[in-house]
């Protein structure tokens, strides 16, 4: 199975900044298979981008996500006070499917 | 777009079976769109998923849960359900059930969970 590791486990940062998370996968993997989620508390994660770097519909563009082999990542561009929750990684490509542990992004 | 919703009971004895049912409006399982997951969130192990089913039965598992696990279809109900026997305290989690999307585009189909039920915690204990 793909393990999928995220860095860093806490990103602190202020509104207006940018936020870079990165995803790393235990294989190569095509990036038609990596798709990235934001989980506020309480709620279900809300699909932000697929194939890598695809936005879902309705996702602002100040999202976005790029990589490629083992490496991805997903900036936020100019963080919003909504932007502050929890971010995973999660691969749909090989069986079965898994998800990253994690980035928690909180404000400074 | 479809709403799932899960229902079922919130605790669970060990060595028992746990059971849960997720209700999909807005759309029809039976049109053969999509496949249908269960996935679940705990403190311990993050994110896992559990299986998917498509509107005929077949079914497709994770090998870490497939000897104790069966998900069914009611496509009548507009419905899928999760079985996980034999449960212990370390499958106590939220469970979601989930949309796998489809989202085609240059002759390629990309199919991540684009729809989410809010989620039940099941708790395992005596």
């Amino acid at each position: 199975e793909i393990v999928l590791t995220q860095s860093p486990g806490t990103l602190s940062l202020s509104p207006g900044e940018r936020a870079t998370l990165s995803c790393r996968a235990s294989q190569r993997m095509s990036s038609s298979y990596l798709a990235w989620y934001q989980q506020k508390p309480g709620q279900a994660p809300r699909l932000l981008i697929y194939a890598a770097s695809t936005r879902a519909p309705g996702i602002p563009d100040r999202f976005s996500g790029s990589g490629s082999g083992t490496d991805f990542s997903l900036t936020i561009s100019t963080l919003e006070p909504e932007d502050f929750s929890v971010y995973y990684c999660h691969q749909y490509g090989d069986a079965p499917r898994t998800f990253g542990q994690g980035t928690q992004v909180e404000i400074k | 777009q479809e709403q799932l919703q899960e229902s079922g009971p919130g605790l669970v004895r060990p060595s028992q079976t746990l059971s849960l049912t997720c209700t999909v409006s807005g759309g029809s399982i039976s049109s053969g769109d999509y496949f249908w997951s269960w996935i679940r969130q705990s403190p311990g192990k993050g994110l896992e998923w559990i299986g998917y089913i498509y509107y005929d039965g077949s079914a497709y598992y994770n090998p870490s849960l497939k000897s104790r696990v069966s998900i069914s279809v009611d496509t009548s109900k507009n419905q899928f359900s999760l079985r996980l026997n034999s449960v212990t305290v370390a499958d106590t989690a939220v469970y979601y059930c989930a949309r796998v999307g489809k989202f085609c585009g240059g002759g390629d189909c990309y199919t991540p969970f684009d729809s989410w039920g809010q989620g039940t915690l099941v708790t395992v204990s005596s």
